[in-house]
């Protein structure tokens, strides 16, 4: 059973500074790594997703994804209330590519202080 | 429909009564998934459709606990003699062929057993 593991937190980032989320994953053949943001009460959502070591820039928005340590992180730049949420971290369930469904984390809850 | 529809929206029902929650998934999606959310924890996978095929259907719990999908579109997730465990928010989410990362989630079912 492939794990993904996060600190559940909460962790609190004041308004406009960088919230830095980190996710550690068991299974070394996973290739592609996603994060989910989950409002309170609703359903999660894709927000970004990385298949190579190194970083993706998306807006505030950044992956970095390190293979040989098994972890990926997601950098969220001059961070605003709105960006309150849980973060899920998820990988494929199988590995290999092409597969289907992910296995989620339990997730990060961040809170943006204002 | 423009998204994933679930309902109902909750429900409550009595221990060792048996429940039906229903997916319909975005037109045009071959995939189709379950998930488990319990307070606090993360999401749970319980079995995916790849058109009204499963092709894994090991996360499910129990043998209490059965699904099916007609015409590559609506699924049914039934729950047999229910109990307290049980309870949970159960999501439903679909996907496009060759994008089974990107995960369109329902507003799911909230299961309340008493």
């Amino acid at each position: 059973q492939k794990e993904v593991e996060q600190n559940s937190g909460p962790l609190s980032v004041p308004e406009g500074a960088i919230a830095s989320l980190n996710c550690t994953y068991s299974d070394r053949g996973s290739q592609s790594f996603f994060w989910y943001r989950q409002y309170s009460g609703k359903s999660p959502e894709l927000i970004m997703s990385i298949y190579s070591n190194g970083d993706k820039e998306d807006g505030r928005f950044t992956a970095q994804l390190n293979k040989a340590s098994q972890y990926v992180s997601l950098l969220i730049r001059d961070s605003q209330p709105s960006d309150s949420a849980t973060y899920l971290c998820a990988v494929p369930l199988y590995s290999g590519g092409g597969a289907d469904g992910l296995t989620f984390g339990k997730g990060t809850h961040l809170i943006i202080q204002p | 429909g423009a998204g994933v529809s679930q309902s109902p929206s909750n429900k409550v029902t009595e221990k060792g009564k048996d429940v039906e929650l229903r997916c319909d998934p975005i037109s045009g999606h071959t995939a189709l998934y379950w998930y488990r959310q319990s307070l606090g924890q993360g999401l749970e996978f319980l079995i995916y459709f790849q058109g009204n095929s499963a092709p894994d259907k090991s996360g499910l719990p129990s043998d209490r606990f059965s699904a099916e999908r007609t015409g590559g579109s609506v699924s049914t997730l039934t729950i047999q003699r229910t109990q307290q465990e049980d309870s949970a928010v159960y999501l439903c989410a679909s996907s496009f062929r060759g994008q089974n990362e990107k995960l369109f989630f329902g507003s799911g079912t909230q299961l309340s057993v008493l």
